[in-house]
């Protein structure tokens, strides 16, 4: 069966330079969402989409932008990076779809490492 | 939201069961309860939810207390695939958008 998508899987990115970082759902998936994982850390949200439209925002930094396209993926926009944003960003995705059931469940990505230098 | 109180680890043998426990004393009557995993460099996945009931799926079963205020994950015979970090977590029955992962259970299994 098909899986989320994460691209790229690893990054390497500069201080203040910046990075996107994409996701794919699942085919009929309707919800995206955003998590960063430090290291040793649990997963934090950051933000989803539903219907290309945001519909909640966690612990995302004001210099991270997201979005969700027509065809349901999404990008994560991050600029002037610094050393702490290095981690572990996991996208998940979900149907939400009316007619089709609610599906509880959030499936994950392989994530995109991505390391600040 | 509502919080999660996991052990931070725990240790099984393999082929023995295993229990997991979570306690969420502050839980509403509208908070569902889920259980992912994360194995060792991957991404979490789902394992089981329920909000009253007891409920059995191929992977484990989820016995929630009879005033919700904690519930058990048992894995019925552990293998060394299942060694991962078990986060338990509460999502109001309203709010499909975002989970508030805690601090979530170590779980090694010892051949």
């Amino acid at each position: 069966a098909a899986g989320v998508i994460q691209s790229p899987r690893h990054l390497i990115k500069e201080k203040r330079e910046t990075a996107t970082l994409k996701c794919y759902p699942i085919p009929r998936h309707d919800t995206v969402y955003w998590y960063q994982q430090g290291p040793g850390q649990d997963p934090q949200f950051l933000i989803s989409f539903y219907e290309k439209m945001q519909s909640d925002k966690g612990s995302i930094p004001d210099r991270f932008s997201a979005q969700q396209f027509s065809d349901y993926h999404s990008e994560l926009n991050m600029s002037s990076l610094e050393l702490g944003d290095s981690a572990l960003y996991f996208c998940a995705s979900s149907s939400l779809r009316a007619g089709e059931g609610i599906s509880y469940e959030q499936y994950f990505g392989p994530g995109t490492r991505l390391t600040v230098t | 939201d509502a919080k999660t109180t996991q052990p931070n680890s725990m240790e099984s043998n393999e082929e023995e069961p295993v229990h997991l426990p979570c306690n969420h004393s502050t839980i509403s009557g509208t908070d569902y309860i889920h259980w992912y995993r994360q194995l060792p460099s991957q991404g979490p996945e789902y394992v089981i939810h329920g909000l009253t009931s007891n409920v059995n799926n191929r992977m484990a079963s989820l016995a929630i207390a009879e005033d919700r205020k904690s519930s058990t994950l048992i894995l019925h015979r552990a293998t060394l695939r299942d060694a991962a970090v078990y986060y338990c977590i509460l999502r109001a029955i309203y709010n499909f958008n975002k989970f508030y992962f805690g601090s979530g259970t170590k779980l090694n299994v010892k051949p």
